[in-house]
């Protein structure tokens, strides 16, 4: 059980276009569900808090407008990168809570060229 | 804010030797997680630790948790080669229980 799947697992877009990437977690229900970043060989870096119902919760430094996430239903949430660039280029990877453990999803790898 | 620091970066040995990767908090943590990540995967999560002093073992791998609450080892006996990927430890951030601070990780590998 607590498998969360993402979708797309790789995207390439073209500079100024907007990507949607969607969490789901499969076999249970998430009321909370997380966005990380990763570089490569370097670690995760939260970028947001994904809250069923509610509006995300963002971190310092990560801007909202540019990270749209919707958190429609309890089995899934979405990112948005919008007008995406190159620097957005990265591995984006989504965890969903059940009790105190993250199950974290596959990862989609974003590529802007 | 608060950091988790983790050392070594890298580590590699060869198959049989042992491994140990540190974790040290900036704050004390009411609890910490540690995930395994192998290449081109995702985060798996490992354990998580409690309580002050706490050692928990899963088969070759052992975790302990420091009396402060502020640092924390795993330590893999005799490794293989199915033990190779990046070791993160995490703690909770921001005054949650559910966010997480990772640290840099240890990628560890083995040499059959």
């Amino acid at each position: 059980g607590a498998v969360v799947s993402q979708h797309p697992s790789r995207v390439i877009c073209k500079s100024g276009t907007s990507v949607k990437i969607e969490c789901r977690s499969l076999d249970f229900q998430a009321t909370t569900m997380f966005w990380y970043r990763q570089f490569p060989k370097k670690s995760l870096m939260l970028m947001a808090t994904s809250n069923e119902g509610s509006k995300a919760t963002y971190e310092q430094g990560v801007e909202k407008d540019k990270f749209l996430i919707n958190h429609a239903s309890l089995t899934l949430s979405t990112l948005t990168v919008t007008s995406a660039h190159p620097e957005d280029s990265s591995f984006y990877i989504c965890s969903a809570m059940r009790d105190y453990e993250q199950y974290f999803g596959p990862g989609t790898r974003l590529t802007v060229t | 804010g608060q950091q988790v620091m983790q050392i070594p970066q890298y580590q590699h040995v060869q198959e049989g030797e042992d491994f140990t990767t540190y974790c040290n908090s900036s704050t004390t943590l009411s609890n910490i997680q540690w995930y395994k990540q192998r290449p081109g995967g995702h985060p798996v999560f490992l354990i998580q630790l409690v309580k002050s002093g706490e050692v928990k073992k899963q088969k070759r791998l052992t975790f302990q948790f420091g009396e402060a609450k502020k640092n924390s080892s795993l330590h893999i006996t005799a490794t293989q080669t199915t033990d190779v990927g990046t070791y993160f430890c995490a703690g909770p951030s921001g005054g949650s229980n559910y966010k997480l601070t990772f640290g840099k990780g240890t990628l560890l590998t083995v040499n059959p």
